[in-house]
């Protein structure tokens, strides 16, 4: 299996324009998360889907911020507008059947707003 | 409130010398406790995961070490290597399953 793919890799944007990160998680996972990290504040987690529902959302910053997840292979993130403190690496994951073993990251997207 | 505390910060070490990083822990409940390595510019990769009844894992020359009853947890990285520059990230599963982070420590392995 290639693992969590994320694209793109890099993204710089200027304030105020649309970011949208894309995820393709592990074939067979039920679990997604989206997470951001900074040096300030480390990993955080945004959002999370079980079965492509959103479960739990409260990690979102504001409304500035969309997840979704239209099938089991696919999932986005985006911002909209964006500005320069949403400058991060923003990770995925993915897991089967919760937080145990097989707990898998990508290898994030950093994004830089101008 | 649910917090994972680790030291040091950061650590500077020379080649194939040994080291240990410190994680203490103030979730509850507990579900498992588990050590992330991440290098520069990719996404942290598991170690190790252990469960409230295991006391020691080892993955090759990295072992971890968990006290559920003072709620510490310690890894300790043997002959150390140039690749083991990394952070390392302890991360607790708490409640509802929630993952609680480590601010992590920077590891420098010089030659």
């Amino acid at each position: 299996d290639a693992g969590v793919i994320q694209s793109p890799r890099h993204e710089v944007t200027e304030m105020g324009q649309e970011v949208t990160l894309r995820c393709k998680p592990i074939s067979g996972h039920d679990y997604l998360f989206w997470y951001r990290q900074t040096m300030m504040r480390g990993l955080e987690l945004l959002i999370y889907f079980n079965n492509n529902v959103p479960i739990d959302d409260s990690g979102m910053p504001e409304d500035r911020f969309s997840a979704k997840m239209p099938n089991a292979s696919f999932s986005t993130l985006k911002i909209q507008p964006s500005e320069p403190r949403d400058s991060a690496v923003y990770f995925c994951a993915s897991s089967f059947g919760g937080v145990g073993d097989g707990y898998t990251f990508g290898s994030g997207t950093r994004l830089t707003v101008v | 409130k649910n917090q994972v505390e680790q030291s040091p910060q950061s650590l500077i070490i020379l080649e194939g010398k040994n080291c240990t990083l410190q994680c203490n822990y103030t979730v509850s409940p507990f579900s498992n406790l588990r050590w992330y390595k991440q290098d520069t510019g990719r996404g942290p990769v598991s170690l190790t995961i252990m469960t409230f009844s295991e006391n020691t894992k080892s993955n090759g020359r990295y072992t971890a070490t968990l006290d559920a009853d003072t709620k510490q947890s310690s890894l300790h990285i043997t002959a150390s290597q140039l690749s083991d520059s990394a952070s390392y990230i302890c991360v607790v599963t708490g409640g509802y399953n929630k993952l609680i982070f480590g601010a992590g420590t920077r590891l420098a392995v010089h030659p």
